[in-house]
């Protein structure tokens, strides 16, 4: 059974930072795309990042890029995101999501909540 | 990197169809062959119903049903059902080699 489990949210102040982590399992980590989708409260999703199986391509939504930064550990099948000068509008359950076709996010964790506030 | 067109809300009665209509441009929804539909219900995961524009995965229903015009690519649900109440969104790949999420649109079963 795939399994995606995400941890690191919480409560940071604007300008801070927080690092996500997703651990995977129950499939082939190192054959598949992986994202990060956000989802605003009340609000509808939003593509963040998606990172290439070798780690060697990393596509990011306008409004993160030079903040967001995607990786992985294909040894440890851990997908990760560092989240760096938050800001409030940052706030979101962020979901860590697998490719099983091409803009196909088959598999999805339950979500981390990060909520950034003063 | 702007989101995709949705309605806001479609209804139907138990056992009728209904339609959602997603509107992007011709570097998205219009240029590839890659829309996909996501159900989700609320405080839960998004799930995966369509992808490929008309593809269902194994264990989706086969009265969701996709399928694509233009700029525009549309979810049928036939036959609708109680459990079938949720927000729906599509997602599409883009020529900026990003992903696009719809706006999203609420099914109520009346």
């Amino acid at each position: 059974e795939v399994q995606l489990v995400e941890s690191g949210g919480g409560l940071v102040q604007p300008g801070g930072s927080l690092r996500l982590s997703c651990a995977a399992s129950g499939f082939t980590f190192n054959n598949d795309w992986m994202t990060w989708v956000r989802q605003a409260p009340g609000k509808g999703l939003e593509w963040v990042a998606s990172i290439k199986q070798d780690g060697s391509e990393k596509l990011y939504v306008d409004s993160v890029k030079g903040r967001f930064t995607i990786s992985r550990d294909n040894p440890k099948n851990s997908l990760y995101l560092q989240m760096n000068s938050l800001r409030v509008e940052d706030t979101a359950v962020y979901y860590c999501a697998r490719a099983t076709a091409v803009a196909a996010w088959g598999n999805w964790g339950q979500g981390t909540l990060v909520t950034v506030s003063s | 990197q702007s989101a995709l067109t949705q309605p806001r809300s479609v209804s139907g009665s138990p056992g009728q169809s209904v339609t959602i209509s997603c509107t992007g441009t011709s570097s998205d929804v219009g240029a590839y062959n890659y829309v996909s539909w996501y159900q989700q219900h609320p405080g839960k995961a998004p799930k995966l119903m369509i992808y490929d524009v008309s593809k269902r995965p194994s264990g989706v229903p086969d009265r969701f049903s996709g399928s694509k015009s233009g700029n525009t690519a549309s979810l049928t649900i036939s036959g609708l059902q109680a459990e079938d109440e949720a927000d729906y969104y599509c997602c599409s790949y883009a020529a900026t080699y990003t992903d696009v999420f719809g706006t999203g649109t609420k099914v109520t079963v009346l």
